[in-house]
């Protein structure tokens, strides 16, 4: 069964305070890794796809990188707007996506 | 170019009764998928339609249904609703069944009282 554990469950920052986000999975065939963003009460909208050990794809101040057994979605001196929940999910041999619970980002100004 | 929407925006229904929700994918898209959210969870795969046929489904029980039509929209519909069934209910489109990127709807907040 495929599993996603996203940490921390909430991270408050500083507005300019870089961090990173941690996506722990495990898949049976790594069709694809998926980070969302969403907004409360609103969809999730599509950040990135990673689909192999070593790739990394950045956009604006986000930046996500892949591992065998992790990702990581780095966050460089975030704004007040990148405050939103971040969700990260797999796609193995199923195709059927599995998401984690995750990560609640709360940037101050 | 008009993203997916999905209908209605919030819903308010009694245990027992049955409901049905609607999504249109997004232009150039043919391939549907149906999530529940509950509070504070990531989103939970109900099932997917791609050509008119159910092709995957999760773990939900008949209670569950779908169908898709000729121009790909798509409907969820739950009977005898229990209030556990209250969730974010959000709809994925993406085009063919490589089904990697999905792109959401706003979602359909359904409250089972």
């Amino acid at each position: 069964e495929d599993q996603v554990t996203q940490s921390p469950e909430a991270l408050r920052l500083q507005e300019g305070e870089s961090s990173s986000l941690n996506c722990s999975y495990t898949v049976s065939g790594l069709r694809g890794l998926f980070w969302y963003r969403q907004d409360p009460g609103k969809g999730p909208e599509f950040l990135f796809t990673l689909y192999s050990a070593g790739e990394e794809k950045e956009k604006e101040r986000l930046k996500a990188t892949l591992t065998k057994k992790e990702s990581f979605l780095h966050i460089t001196a975030p704004k007040p707007e990148d405050s939103a929940t971040y969700l990260c999910a797999v796609s193995g041999g199923s195709y059927i996506p599995t998401f984690g619970r995750g990560t609640s980002l709360i940037v101050h100004p | 170019d008009a993203g997916v929407t999905q209908s209605p925006t919030h819903l308010i229904k009694t245990r027992g009764q049955q409901v049905t929700l609607r999504c249109s994918p997004k232009s150039g898209h043919d391939t549907v998928s149906w999530y529940q959210q509950a509070l504070g969870q990531g989103p939970q795969f109900i099932f997917q339609y791609y050509e008119e046929e159910e092709r995957q489904r999760g773990n939900f029980p008949d209670r569950f249904s779908g169908h898709q039509f000729p121009n790909y929209s798509s409907e969820l519909n739950v009977n005898a609703l229990l209030l556990g069934d209250s969730a974010l209910y959000l709809c994925a489109s993406s085009a063919g069944q490589a089904r990697n990127e999905q792109f959401f709807g706003p979602g359909t907040r359904l409250t089972v009282l």
